[in-house]
């Protein structure tokens, strides 16, 4: 089945201690989000690929960093994490049209 | 005031009840996403609706754009209904990939 597969699901870094998140799609999706969610709010947009095209949210903080090497993976890379970074990290593809968001599982972020 | 409000934020339910979570929106919008988030879980897209009705099993969702305004119904709803419903919108132009999201509303349903 075509899907968007994170690894790994549970993630657990050290204060200050670089981590990279995964994300995949078997979709051939040419759009790819980031999302950050904390316990109990909406999912907030971090930056989002459109093809190779990065696009940043201007609240995004420096820390967060990405990389899409090819069209099938993308990865989070948070330069040094802090204990307000723990949160549950969502991707999502989509087509450029009509831009329905298919979404992972997650990768849920302690920080220790 | 949220440019995607949801109502309500928390409804109990007893199992074979019929459900309904409302969604009302304050911006022009494209499309308007239902989706189910699970405790400790990602996300499932549920719907996405530009205009009239969808049904898929159990569930229906309806828009309406001159009100704008939107409602998810359950019918005769399960346990594993439980979860997190979101009620998402997609705006125009240049940010119109990005979704604006509502609150939820954490439905919980007794068996």
């Amino acid at each position: 089945d075509a899907m968007v597969i994170q690894n790994p699901r549970y993630q657990v870094t050290q204060f200050g201690k670089p981590v990279t998140l995964s994300c995949s799609q078997t979709l051939n999706h040419n759009v790819m989000y980031w999302y950050q969610q904390k316990s109990s709010q909406a999912p907030k947009l971090l930056f989002h690929y459109y093809d190779k095209d990065f696009n940043n949210e201007a609240d995004t903080p420096d820390n967060f960093q990405s990389r899409r090497p090819n069209t099938s993976f993308c990865f989070l890379d948070i330069r040094s994490p802090g204990l307000g970074d723990a949160a549950m990290y969502l991707c999502a593809t989509s087509r450029s049209t009509p831009y329905e968001q298919y979404f992972g599982p997650g990768t849920r972020l302690t920080v220790t | 005031k949220n440019e995607v409000e949801q109502s309500p934020q928390n409804l109990t339910a007893q199992e074979g009840e019929f459900i309904t979570i409302n969604c009302s929106y304050s911006v022009g919008i494209s499309a308007l996403h239902w989706l189910q988030q699970h405790p400790g879980g990602g996300i499932v897209s549920l719907f996405m609706l530009s205009s009239g009705k969808k049904k898929h099993g159990r569930l229906i969702a309806t828009i309406n754009i001159q009100e704008k305004h939107s409602s998810l119904h359950i019918t005769a709803s399960h346990p594993r209904d439980s979860a997190v419903y979101i009620c998402a919108v997609r705006g125009y132009g240049g940010s119109q990939g990005n979704l604006i999201f509502g609150k939820g509303t954490k439905l919980s349903v007794k068996p």
